[in-house]
């Protein structure tokens, strides 16, 4: 079955500690996208990923770092400089990037938790 | 700057009918979608309007007016399962998606 995978699911963390997220997809698919969800806000842009080993800050860029050395993984580390990490995370992927009906598919998201 | 307003909940019956509004002012538009998201869940996508007018899928229907920046989504013969956030997203001038926050939708038996 093609899909993206985050992992884990659940993650608490102490202040102060760099964590890093997982995403993979078996889709084949160019795009790659990292959105942070907040209760009451719309999804927004962390990073994205049009092709391996080039990627673009998206809107709120600031204390978070990504990789893009293969196709398939695309994963997020939250730094300690980023102020209010605990957030629920969603990695997405599109066919392309561009014009088109090119949905963006999900994973399941990591609900990040930092005390 | 951009924007996407939609209502923040809404309440219908099962075996209804429900329109879920998207208002919406950005930087150029490729397309507005609809995503379906339950709670702590991933959103999943429903549909996909680039052109004025209807596109109907099954029991959900898109409706689109680029003139008046205006879309919503008609689901009909709600089922209990229908019972989830709808999230409005424009792609604009860059391809990105900008979303709005979401209509948390309850259906009552």
């Amino acid at each position: 079955d093609g899909g993206i995978t985050q992992s884990p699911k659940y993650l608490f963390r102490k202040e102060g500690q760099n964590v890093t997220l997982s995403c993979e997809q078996n889709l084949n698919h160019d795009a790659m996208y990292w959105y942070r969800q907040d209760p009451g806000q719309g999804l927004r842009l962390i990073y994205y990923s049009q092709i391996v080993n080039d990627f673009q800050k998206g809107d709120i860029a600031e204390g978070y770092s990504v990789s893009r050395e293969k196709k398939e993984s695309f994963p997020l580390t939250v730094t300690s400089a980023q102020k209010n990490p605990t957030a629920f995370y969603l990695c997405a992927s599109s066919a392309t990037m561009g014009w088109g009906s090119y949905e963006q598919y999900f994973g399941p998201g990591t609900r990040l938790t930092v005390t | 700057g951009q924007n996407i307003d939609q209502p923040t909940e809404m309440t219908a019956t099962e075996g209804a009918i429900v329109q879920i509004n998207c208002t919406y002012q950005t930087s150029g538009f490729n397309g507005l979608f609809w995503y379906q998201q339950h709670a702590g869940e991933a959103p999943t996508f429903l549909s996909y309007n680039v052109l004025d007018g209807l596109e109907e899928k099954g029991r959900f229907s898109s409706f689109l007016s680029r003139s008046k920046g205006y879309s919503y989504l008609l689901l009909k013969e709600l089922q209990m399962k229908d019972s989830a956030s709808y999230l409005c997203a424009v792609m604009d001038s860059n391809y990105q998606l900008i979303w709005g926050a979401g209509t948390k939708l309850i259906i009552k038996p």
